[in-house]
């Protein structure tokens, strides 16, 4: 199975921050990779698909970048509505894994 | 609008069994590769099982191989999830979320999420 690590567990950030998230892979997944938000007691919503693709509504201050095995996902200005927890997603292989979260907390 | 639309969790005993289902309002249901993930109390989220669009590919991960069974109706624009044997560590909300992209190995768009609490 692909590992999928995401750091830091959590961030504290300000409005208008650039908030950066890292994933690694266990092993090359080319760009298949894909980001997803998750608000407390919301279902998960997709924000970004092979590695840098944007989600159609998702804002543009959101991007991501990376292949093989290392990805980010930044967050160029942040807003209120963006303090949430945010997942990996590998699509290389079966069984499709997530990495753990990473809870981005008003500083 | 509200696409995919979870039901049938509820509280089980150890050892019991429990279906939940997943109605869609997409007028193309039946061409679509459908997942069920779920999230343990306070934890990540866990991709479960995965089903092509004519039901005659499944994955599953190892942790459910054996106990859980997807399936699904095109006639009825459903999905389903049979879960038996369940555990305590099965306690989780379960979303059922369709295949996107081309090919169709993303999540978009999710359900609400059903509760499945597994306890004596």
């Amino acid at each position: 199975d692909i590992q999928m690590t995401q750091s830091p567990s959590s961030v504290s950030a300000s409005v208008g921050d650039r908030v950066t998230i890292t994933c690694r892979a266990s092993q090359g997944i080319d760009t298949w990779l894909a980001w997803y938000q998750q608000k407390p007691g919301k279902a998960p919503k997709l924000l970004i698909y092979t590695a840098s693709n944007l989600q159609n509504g998702v804002p543009p201050r959101f991007s991501g970048s990376g292949s093989g095995t290392d990805f980010t996902l930044t967050i160029s200005s942040l807003q209120p509505e963006d303090f949430a927890t945010y997942y990996c997603q590998q699509a290389k292989s079966f069984p499709r894994t997530f990495g753990q979260g990473t809870k981005v907390e008003i500083k | 609008e509200v696409q995919l639309v979870e039901s049938g969790g509820g509280l089980v005993q150890p050892g019991g069994s429990l279906r939940l289902s997943c109605a869609d309002s997409v007028f193309s249901f039946s061409t679509y590769t459908m997942n069920w993930v779920r999230q343990a109390p306070g934890k990540g989220l866990e991709w479960l099982s995965y089903i092509n669009s004519g039901s005659s590919i499944t994955y599953y991960a190892d942790s459910v191989k054996g106990r859980f069974t997807i399936s699904r109706d095109n006639a009825k624009n459903s999905l389903y999830l049979q879960m038996n044997s369940l555990r305590d560590e099965d306690t989780a909300v379960y979303y059922c979320a369709r295949g996107s992209g081309r090919p169709e190995v993303w999540f978009d768009p999710w359900g609400q999420g059903t509760l499945v609490t597994v306890s004596s």
